[in-house]
């Protein structure tokens, strides 16, 4: 079984529509990240978080927000989705004890806002 | 501030042919580096990462990575491309003693192979 999990893989909604996006994990890292995907921007942060009462906003995190549930469920929210929220979403976890902070990613979420 | 740079949007070698990815980083410090891939329709898979001693890291798959200090670079060479290659490249450098909030990626390298 995979060590980070993405729910949905695949989502459509429309403008205006508040849809979540969850990832688990049982790696047993206390901390875990937001990135999303864009052609040629490579990955950007949106949120991460360092334990469960430790949330942290990333460099877009506008129009996203985020909820630590348990240490191994950390779900991103879309409010009211707009198209360029369009993208590929993934989930990453990382070992506070691990040096240099070595991240594990999920599969990814296809996210795709009309 | 942290940067890295990955000047080959896409590149194509054929099957067999020895390959080098390129990424500049720009840093004040000795950074932390890593090189992930990504596989159509799949997340991202650390390939290997350098964190000190020596500078040419090996890694999974048959890859290998130099750091170059003077050069600020951080290349991922490869001495013989196979089809299962074809993907897509991430360089990424984090801060040493960073909390790993800051880790900044490249905007990746697509690797065709040519049969």
């Amino acid at each position: 079984d995979a060590d980070v999990t993405q729910t949905p893989r695949n989502r459509i909604t429309k403008t205006g529509k508040r849809i979540m996006l969850e990832c688990s994990q049982t790696k047993g890292h206390d901390r875990m990240y937001w990135y999303r995907q864009d052609p040629g921007l490579g990955l950007r942060l949106i949120y991460y978080s360092f334990d469960v009462k430790d949330i942290n906003k990333g460099e877009i995190s506008d129009g996203y927000s985020v909820s630590r549930q348990a240490q191994a469920k950390f779900s991103l929210s879309l409010e009211s989705a707009i198209p360029n929220q369009t993208a590929l979403y993934f989930c990453a976890t990382s070992d506070r004890a691990s040096r240099g902070g070595t991240q594990y990613f999920g599969p990814g979420t296809r996210l795709l806002v009309l | 501030a942290q940067s890295v740079t990955q000047p080959d949007i896409h590149i194509t070698v054929s099957e067999g042919a020895s390959l080098e990815l390129r990424c500049n980083y720009s840093y004040g410090a000795t950074p932390y580096l890593f090189w992930y891939v990504q596989s159509p329709g799949q997340g991202l898979q650390l390939l290997l990462k350098y964190f000190s001693g020596d500078t040419l890291v090996q890694g999974i798959k048959g890859f290998e990575a130099e750091f170059k200090r003077s050069q600020s670079s951080f290349n991922l060479r490869k001495p013989s491309v196979h089809w299962s290659d074809a993907a897509e490249y991430f360089c990424a450098v984090a801060a040493i003693y960073s909390s790993a909030s800051k880790i900044i990626f490249g905007s990746g390298t697509r690797l065709s192979i040519r049969p």
